[in-house]
């Protein structure tokens, strides 16, 4: 099983550029997510699909759309990159455990706008 | 907003020391849970501790939850140069989507 992957690793947009984030999962998990991580700081959510055909905004949504388009793959697109979305983004997926939901995490996306 | 709020912000021990790491949340919880994240990798999650339960081993990890307080601590024991990581936790207040919210981490530096 190769988990979460995620594509591409690095990339660098223009101010104003569009680009579209790939995740992808093959544990058969319902729920997934997006997060951003700003240095030194936590993960901050940005949308999240439940289960396949439904997503719904996190705390940072702004600037973002999301699809969910299979039950394994969960896209992030930024339509019009500004410098304030340079960050790392993070896909996760999650599985209900023995006691409660844990996440699994992708490599990450290193983006920067310039 | 971030629900857990996490002390210290950095730490840094010899190899072999124990490292000791506190978590605080604002609202009520189903279940607590710790993640790593190595320098540049995705996090991967360590343990989770439910809010009936109070205390938890995993190897050499030890979790503490005190609802009451609404915190939670992460005991490393005998640490090895492997253990440099960053460490959050992350809480499950029984959210839609099964939404976890992550703390701001402590970054953990064991010297050789």
């Amino acid at each position: 099983n190769a988990g979460v992957t995620q594509t591409p690793k690095f990339q660098v947009l223009k101010t104003g550029q569009s680009m579209t984030l790939q995740c992808a999962q093959d544990m058969n998990h319902n729920s997934m997510y997006w997060y951003r991580q700003d240095p030194g700081m936590g993960l901050r959510l940005i949308y999240y699909s439940a289960s396949e055909g439904t997503t719904d905004k996190g705390e940072v949504p702004n600037g973002y759309n999301v699809s969910r388009l299979n039950k394994r793959e969960f896209s992030l697109r930024l339509e019009s990159a500004a410098p304030s979305q340079t960050s790392v983004y993070f896909c996760a997926s999650s599985r209900l455990g023995l006691q409660g939901h844990e996440q699994f995490f992708g490599p990450g996306t290193r983006l920067t706008v310039l | 907003s971030q629900q857990g709020e996490e002390d210290p912000q950095a730490l840094s021990i010899q190899e072999g020391e124990n490292a000791t790491m506190n978590c605080s949340y604002k609202t009520s919880i189903n279940n607590l849970q710790w993640y790593r994240q190595n320098s540049g990798r995705g996090l991967v999650h360590l343990i989770l501790i439910r809010s009936n339960e109070r205390e938890k081993h995993s190897g050499r990890l030890r979790v503490t939850l005190d609802t009451s307080k609404k915190s939670s601590s992460l005991l490393i024991t005998a640490s090895r140069a492997a253990d440099t990581a960053s460490y959050f936790c992350a809480t499950d207040a029984g959210a839609a989507g099964n939404k976890l919210t992550f703390g701001g981490g402590t970054r953990v530096l064991v010297k050789p």
